[in-house]
């Protein structure tokens, strides 16, 4: 079973639509985020959520919306998309992602979206 | 805020060579974690190693290991007897160690592995 999961791993959508990305994890962990890796690989936080609680909100479009029905989901939806959303976007999920811990966060396998 | 540099976007080594991969980083936090994480061209983000800035004692993981300075703010990678599967994009990363958790990564470095 994967560990986080997304769907769907690959979206190729038209300049104005409506997308979502729906992320799933079974380790039983309390916080999910969503990091973005742009043409550049490079790789940065967009959102966490804590047992259904946003915690991280980064400068991000207020396009950009995630949603967590429970701890367990993370959905981003992406109203009005542009060219500059192409990206890679990762769910990922860590034990307890509020304190000093330092839990290791894991990944899913990314959604690779691409706006033409 | 907390900065991780990466300073080699590219390296290749031929298999079962040795190779280090350095990352550097700029914080004022006395707790914080550090991580490697590796990235083949499945485009997975896998976890290579971890090191707690309170242990003195290096982490290691098999072939990996790592060299943490922390006076120097310094955290590099090494992997012994390189693979051919060890080709990856790999990323440094930083981790505060209160408040709300977060990884800050570095630019990645790409690294190949020759037969």
């Amino acid at each position: 079973d994967t560990a986080v999961s997304q769907t769907p791993k690959y979206l190729v959508t038209q300049m104005g639509n409506d997308k979502s990305i729906k992320c799933e994890q079974n380790l039983g962990h309390d916080t999910m985020y969503w990091y973005k890796q742009d043409s550049k690989k490079f790789l940065k936080i967009m959102f966490s959520y804590n047992n259904k609680e946003l915690i991280i909100n980064e400068t991000v479009p207020n396009r950009f919306s995630p949603k967590s029905p429970d701890k367990a989901h993370l959905n981003l939806h992406i109203n009005s998309l542009e060219l500059g959303d192409s990206a890679v976007y990762f769910c990922a999920s860590s034990q307890d992602g509020t304190g000093n811990f330092g839990n290791t966060i894991y990944f899913g396998e990314g959604s690779w979206l691409t706006v033409v | 805020a907390q900065t991780v540099t990466q300073s080699q976007p590219e390296m290749s080594v031929q298999e079962a060579e040795t190779v280090t991969l350095s990352c550097t980083y700029d914080t004022s936090e006395n707790n914080y974690y550090l991580f490697w994480y590796k990235q083949p061209p499945s485009r997975q983000m896998i976890l290579v190693i971890r090191q707690e800035a309170y242990k003195q004692q290096n982490a290691t993981e098999n072939r990996f290991s790592v060299n943490f300075q922390k006076a120097a703010k310094s955290f590099s990678l090494k992997i012994s007897d390189s693979q051919l599967g060890d080709t990856a994009m790999y990323f440094c990363a930083f981790m505060k160690g209160q408040g709300a958790q977060k990884l800050v990564f570095g630019q990645g470095t790409r690294l190949t592995i020759n037969p």
